[in-house]
């Protein structure tokens, strides 16, 4: 199992439509989790962190469900601007590695 | 705001060739690493480097790498001899604290085409 798995879409999605991304990690030791986002032949960006408690940041919600090893992202109102890859980061890694490790990213694209 | 900076944006080099990639992290961060990212494909770890020494590799990170920071401001990643695999965006980051505790701040990539 690949220590951080998403589903690399694409997500193509109307303008003002709701869309979820999930990610899956390998570690059940992992602690600390965050979204980037990448456009396209640009640097990651930090999103959001993931707090166990589940999080939001205006259209933005960010949950964490340990037991199944998945965070999750939640889009509300998409906009066009949203169109992007989401990288999902986790770290501790297999073997306690303090190198956050990005899954390959999930696309999304909003049309009009 | 204060940012990672890299140069050069973009280097074309002949196989077998050196190339050294530069950055200046964010002055009061502490941890700095390399990732790079093949075209279409995942960001990829490369190294980290705390307190002027490397504190992880990982097997991309092989002796035709090698990391400096020769004056307090500058981290550079040389590759001795280049491959054609070693075509991608090279990404400097940096860090003020170990980064699970917060934010990776990226450059803006180097691009490393080898011919």
């Amino acid at each position: 199992r690949k220590e951080v798995e998403q589903d690399p879409g694409p997500f193509n999605v109307p303008e003002g439509a709701t869309v979820a991304f999930n990610c899956t990690y390998s570690n059940s030791a992992s602690q600390s989790f965050f979204w980037y986002r990448q456009d396209c032949r640009k640097e990651p960006k930090l999103l959001m962190s993931v707090y166990s408690s589940g999080n939001e940041d205006g259209r933005f919600t960010a949950q964490l469900n340990r037991a199944s090893q998945y965070i999750s992202l939640l889009i509300r109102d998409s906009k066009l601007s949203d169109s992007a890859t989401y990288l999902c980061v986790v770290f501790p890694t297999s073997g306690g590695s303090y190198i956050p490790t990005f899954g390959r990213g999930t696309s999304l694209i909003v049309h009009p | 705001e204060p940012e990672v900076t890299q140069t050069p944006s973009h280097q074309v080099t002949q196989m077998g060739q050196e190339v050294i990639l530069r950055c200046v992290p964010i002055s009061n961060h502490l941890y700095f690493y390399w990732y790079r990212q093949i075209l279409g494909q995942k960001v990829e770890f490369l190294v980290s480097f705390y307190n002027n020494e490397i504190s992880e590799k990982s097997e991309i990170f092989d002796d035709q790498f090698s990391v400096e920071r020769p004056d307090g401001s500058n981290f550079t990643l040389k590759i001795r001899s280049t491959k054609l695999e070693d075509s991608a965006m090279y990404f400097c980051a940096s860090s003020g604290d170990r980064a699970n505790t917060g934010e990776l701040f990226f450059g803006e990539g180097s691009r490393l085409t080898v011919l």
